[in-house]
């Protein structure tokens, strides 16, 4: 089974302060993803990356950044955390060489991020 | 870019009962619309999938089905028991151009005992 792992369930922060956000995959998936959760707004895209040391900006990537030095990790950064920060941050992993679906997204178990 | 509707947002049925959850989507290319369920305190997974060449899937309970002229499909889940209570998204995507999913807003089903 694919597994996606986040470094935490439950995070608080001050505003201001730099915060990372640490994702593994351990199904040797080449394209990563980095989402958002709020309630009435779905699923929103913040970055993602399709290789190593590779990234794109996806739907909302303002206020945030990504690393991606291993193909099993990618981190998002966030610079100076700001209260509409708050979220629930999703990751996710696809593999297009892999032997089922192409696009097929498996996603971690979230960290919910406070920022005060 | 595409454009994923995801209609009501809370669905309530007795268990027992047939729920159907739809979406439209915009851009006639998208190809792949995976539906995914998102139970309390964890991460979206996918339950099933569809892709433009069949217009029905089946897995058990659950079905989908894609109408490309109407730029819909929908969900379909049989005899609701109380643990398919959740947040169920579905998106979409031109599976040729990218691995970009665009996920609806998701819908809150419930399913009273």
């Amino acid at each position: 089974d694919v597994k996606v792992t986040q470094s935490s369930r439950y995070l608080v922060k001050r505003t201001g302060e730099k915060v990372f956000l640490e994702c593994v995959q351990d199904m040797d998936h080449e394209n990563m993803f980095w989402y958002r959760q709020d309630p009435g707004l779905g699923l929103r895209l913040i970055y993602f990356s399709y290789d190593v040391k590779m990234k794109e900006k996806g739907d909302i990537p303002e206020g945030y950044s990504v690393s991606r030095e291993k193909k099993e990790r990618f981190s998002l950064i966030l610079e100076s955390a700001s209260t509409n920060q708050t979220s629930m941050y999703l990751c996710a992993s696809s593999s297009p060489s892999a032997g089922g679906p192409r696009d097929t997204q498996y996603f971690g178990p979230g960290t919910r991020l406070t920022v005060l | 870019g595409e454009n994923v509707e995801q209609h009501p947002s809370t669905l309530s049925v007795q268990e027992g009962d047939s729920a159907v959850i739809k979406c439209t989507y915009s851009d006639s290319a998208s190809n792949y619309f995976p539906w995914y369920k998102q139970e309390l305190g964890k991460g979206p997974q996918l339950i099933i999938d569809i892709r433009s060449n069949v217009g029905e899937k089946k897995d058990q309970r659950i079905a989908v089905t894609l109408n490309k002229t109407a730029k819909h499909f929908s969900l379909h889940i049989t005899e609701t028991q109380p643990e398919d209570s959740a947040v169920y998204f579905c998106a979409a995507v031109n599976s040729g151009a990218n691995s970009k999913l665009t996920f609806g807003k998701g819908i809150t089903l419930s399913v009273r005992p």
